[in-house]
């Protein structure tokens, strides 16, 4: 079964200071995985996927994600927080043959004037 | 439609009532999903239609829970005799099909039981 960890609930940075954002996974087969970003009663909006072709992947907003496999992580870091992007960001793991996606518990952004 | 709709956005219910979610999804997109997001959690997978039948719905928790897409386009998520435990907000997503293709999520339907 796949899962997966998303270290810190909670995490603050200040304007100008760099995002980073940890999510570990576990999955018996190659996983593809994926960032996803919730603001305050809206729906989920995908920030980025990686689905087994360039490990480093660029997604919308400014955001990077780095698969390493031998770490069985797939970080969101951004080099400079906007007050824009507090908001709550979910890592979610998928079987590559499989459809079902299996979300983190999700880290609250807050970013600091 | 330009994005997925849920509806309502809110419902509020008395415990053992029944009530039904509907979920329109992005226009030709054959894959549905639900997903229930309780406070402070991330989503869990309920249910997954590929067309018209349901090819996953390992993630309903019991048979109050039942879910259809009769014309492979709107579904609705029918729970019976509701309970407080199903305070959460329910959440549809829909996709092109494919294990690559990316999931885009309604805003979800807030259900209250009390």
């Amino acid at each position: 079964a796949q899962s997966v960890t998303q270290l810190g609930s909670h995490v603050s940075v200040s304007e100008g200071a760099l995002v980073l954002l940890r999510c570990n996974y576990s999955s018996s087969v190659p996983p593809y995985l994926f960032w996803y970003v919730q603001y305050p009663n809206q729906g989920l909006q995908l920030l980025l996927k990686y689905t087994s072709a360039a490990t480093l992947v660029k997604g919308i907003n400014g955001f990077e994600a780095e698969f390493k496999k031998s770490e069985t992580s797939f970080h969101l870091t951004k080099p400079s927080a906007h007050m824009s992007d507090a908001a709550e960001y979910f890592c979610a793991v998928k079987k590559s043959s499989g459809d079902k996606l299996t979300f983190g518990t999700g880290t609250r952004l807050a970013v600091r004037p | 439609g330009a994005g997925v709709s849920q509806t309502p956005s809110n419902k509020v219910t008395e415990k053992g009532k029944y009530v039904e979610l509907r979920c329109d999804p992005i226009s030709g997109h054959t894959a549905l999903y639900w997903y229930r997001q309780s406070l402070g959690q991330g989503p869990e997978f309920l249910i997954y239609f590929q067309g018209t039948g349901a090819a996953d719905d390992s993630g309903l928790p019991n048979d109050r829970f039942f879910a259809v897409r009769p014309e492979g386009s709107v579904s609705t998520l029918k729970i019976q005799r509701t309970e407080r435990g199903d305070s959460a907000v329910y959440l549809c997503a829909s996709s092109r099909g494919g294990s690559q293709e990316t999931q885009y999520f309604g805003p979800g339907t807030r259900l209250l039981v009390l």
